[in-house]
């Protein structure tokens, strides 16, 4: 199975600040990479798919970027409603794997 | 707008089954593979099984196999997943998701099942 191993599992930011959440898979997954956004009590919406293709609707200040095993999601000035969890996910080959979670807090 | 709705979860004992469904509306059903993902606190979040448009194939995390089954209804628009033989373990919120190029484009709401000992 391919780890994907994020870093921080918690960030603690300002409104307005940009923040960087670091993804790196145990093995080469390409750009198979998919971003994701978890508030408290709601499901995970995704954000970046492709390492870097932003899905329809989400704000430009969040970015993605990075191939083989390392990769990383940006947020550029963070808004209030950032303040949640991220987590990436790979999709290079079966079983999907998520990284732990990075917990963005104020 | 697409609608994944999650039902059948509960509280059962170790070795029991239980059944959960996945109501979709809002896309067409019959084209696109769908997942079950489960999310634990201590675990975080961990995929569960897929099942593609039509059925043909199917994959399990190995911490599920044997034990859980997979299927879709095209014609009723819902997702299954029986679960069999449930340990503590398996103790999540569960969330029926839809595949849009192997990522999760779209979650339901997600479903808690509670296994005890």
């Amino acid at each position: 199975d391919i780890q994907m191993t994020q870093s921080p599992s918690t960030l603690s930011a300002s409104v307005g600040d940009t923040v960087t959440i670091t993804c790196r898979a145990s093995q080469s997954i390409s750009r198979w990479l998919a971003w994701y956004q978890q508030t408290a009590g709601k499901a995970p919406k995704v954000l970046i798919y492709e390492a870097s293709s932003l899905k329809n609707g989400v704000p430009s200040r969040f970015s993605g970027s990075g191939s083989g095993t390392e990769f990383t999601l940006t947020i550029s000035s963070l808004q209030p409603d950032d303040f949640a969890t991220y987590y990436c996910q790979q999709y290079h080959s079966y079983p999907l794997t998520f990284g732990g979670g990075t917990k963005v807090e104020i | 707008q697409v609608q994944l709705v999650e039902s059948g979860g509960g509280v059962v004992q170790a070795g029991r089954s239980l059944r959960l469904s996945c109501a979709a509306s809002g896309f067409p059903f019959n084209s696109f593979a769908m997942h079950w993902v489960r999310q634990t606190p201590g675990k975080g979040l961990e995929w569960v099984t897929l099942i593609s448009y039509d059925e043909t194939n199917k994959y399990y995390a190995d911490s599920v196999r044997g034990r859980f089954t997979i299927s879709r209804d095209n014609f009723k628009n819902t997702l299954y997943l029986q679960m069999n033989n449930l340990r503590t373990e398996d103790t999540a919120l569960y969330y029926c998701a839809r595949e849009d190029g192997d990522y999760l484009d779209y979650w339901g709401q997600g479903i808690p099942v509670t296994v005890s000992s």
